[in-house]
Formats: C-alpha cells, sequence, structure tokens
C-alpha cells in the first residue's frame, strides 16, 4: 500500500530564504509525481508535475527534483515571499491510476 | 468553463439526510476522482473514474457513500444518512496528460 510522507509538517522561515520540502513514498513504481499548493479554506492549485522518467521540473521560483528508486522529492522554493504562505501537498500517482497524497507542509514565511 | 467546477460550495444539512455534491470536470478530462479532506489532513482517495465506470471505489468508507458518471463527463457523489462525521471538504479532480487538477471543493456541514 503506497504512503506518502512529508516533512515538516510545518515551517516558518524569514522572507528572502531559500528553502526546501520533503517528500518520501514507499512504492517506487508510480507513473508521476505532483506538488499542488493550497489555501486555506481553497482548493489545490498545481504547482509541478513530474512523470517518472524525469528527475525535475522547473517553475519560476521553484524547482521540484525526483528520485524514484529512492522514493523521494523535494520542492525547492528561492528567495521565500509572503505571498508563498500556504500548505504544500505531494502526491503520487500509483501504476493502478490511484493518486495517494502525503498531509502536507504548512508553510509559513514571516515578512 | 476552464477549470473543475464543484457545486454547491458549501453545504449544511441535518443528520440522516441525503445530499449529492456534483463535480463538472475540465472538458475532455476522461480521468475523475474525488477525495475527502479533514482539517489538517491530506486529501483522501474515495473513487476514480475513467469514463463512465469506476475503475477503483476502494476508498469510499462504507455503502452510504455511492458516485456515478452516467456520461463520463458530469459526476455526482451522493451520501445517504449523513453523519456529523461525513462533515469535511469533498474535492473533485479531472486529470489530463497526467496532471490532475482540483475545483474548490464542496464544504459538507452536518449538524
Amino acid at each position: 500500500k503506497q504512503e506518502v510522507t512529508q516533512i515538516p509538517a510545518a515551517l516558518s522561515v524569514p522572507e528572502g530564504e531559500n528553502l526546501v520540502l520533503n517528500c518520501s513514498f514507499t512504492d517506487s513504481a508510480i507513473y508521476n509525481l505532483q506538488w499542488f499548493r493550497q489555501d486555506p479554506g481553497k482548493g489545490l492549485t498545481s504547482l509541478l508535475l513530474i512523470q517518472s522518467s524525469q528527475r525535475e521540473q522547473t517553475s519560476g521560483r521553484l524547482n521540484a527534483s525526483l528520485d524514484k528508486s529512492s522514493g523521494r522529492s523535494t520542492l525547492y522554493i528561492a528567495a521565500s515571499q509572503p505571498g508563498d504562505s500556504a500548505t504544500y501537498l505531494c502526491a503520487v500517482e500509483n501504476r493502478d491510476d490511484k493518486i495517494i497524497f502525503g498531509k502536507g507542509t504548512r508553510l509559513h514565511i514571516l515578512p | 468553463g476552464a477549470g473543475v467546477s464543484q457545486t454547491p460550495s458549501n453545504k449544511v444539512t441535518e443528520k440522516g439526510k441525503y445530499v449529492e455534491l456534483r463535480c463538472d470536470p475540465i472538458s475532455g478530462h476522461t480521468a475523475l476522482y474525488w477525495y475527502r479532506q479533514s482539517l489538517g489532513q491530506g486529501p483522501e482517495f474515495l473513487i476514480y473514474f475513467q469514463g463512465t465506470g469506476a475503475a477503483d471505489d476502494s476508498g469510499l468508507p462504507n455503502d452510504r457513500f455511492f458516485a456515478v458518471r452516467p456520461e463520463g463527463s458530469v459526476s455526482t457523489l451522493k451520501i445517504q444518512r449523513t453523519e456529523r462525521g461525513d462533515s469535511a471538504v469533498y474535492l473533485c479532480a479531472s486529470q489530463g496528460a497526467g496532471e490532475a487538477f482540483f475545483g474548490q471543493g464542496t464544504r459538507l456541514t452536518v449538524v
């Protein structure tokens, strides 16, 4: 059974710092991994999708890496801003097409 | 519309009543997912459709929960004899080219 773990559960950093969010999964037989952002009371916004054959994806100040063999992904946020404050969720799509989520990392950027 | 639409955005119902939650996916997306999210938790998988058929309904908590997608587009999640423990945000996603896109969710409150 696929299990997705996100560490840390919560993180507070001063504005301007670079930061890394971690995601691990137990079954490496995945199609892809996706990072989402969720603001309080809102739905999920897709940030980055990494296919199983890829090692990383970049979008603006965000960079996500995938090491499928070790069951790990990281989301790197450069030059953090107060507007980056949100919950970040990692999700993997299994070979049976089921998408499994972690519990998220609540990020707070201090002005 | 351009995105996934869920209605209603909020639903308050009395214990024991029947409710229906609607999801309009992105046009052309054949895969559709339903999730349930409780406060401070990641989305919990309920059911996955590929076209009109439920490819995986292993996440439905019990037989009070049922979902349909009769024409392979709009889906309805149905909950019978609601209980206070059913209170949560119900999220719908459709998937295209491996990337999942979520609606804003329906916040269900059972009183």
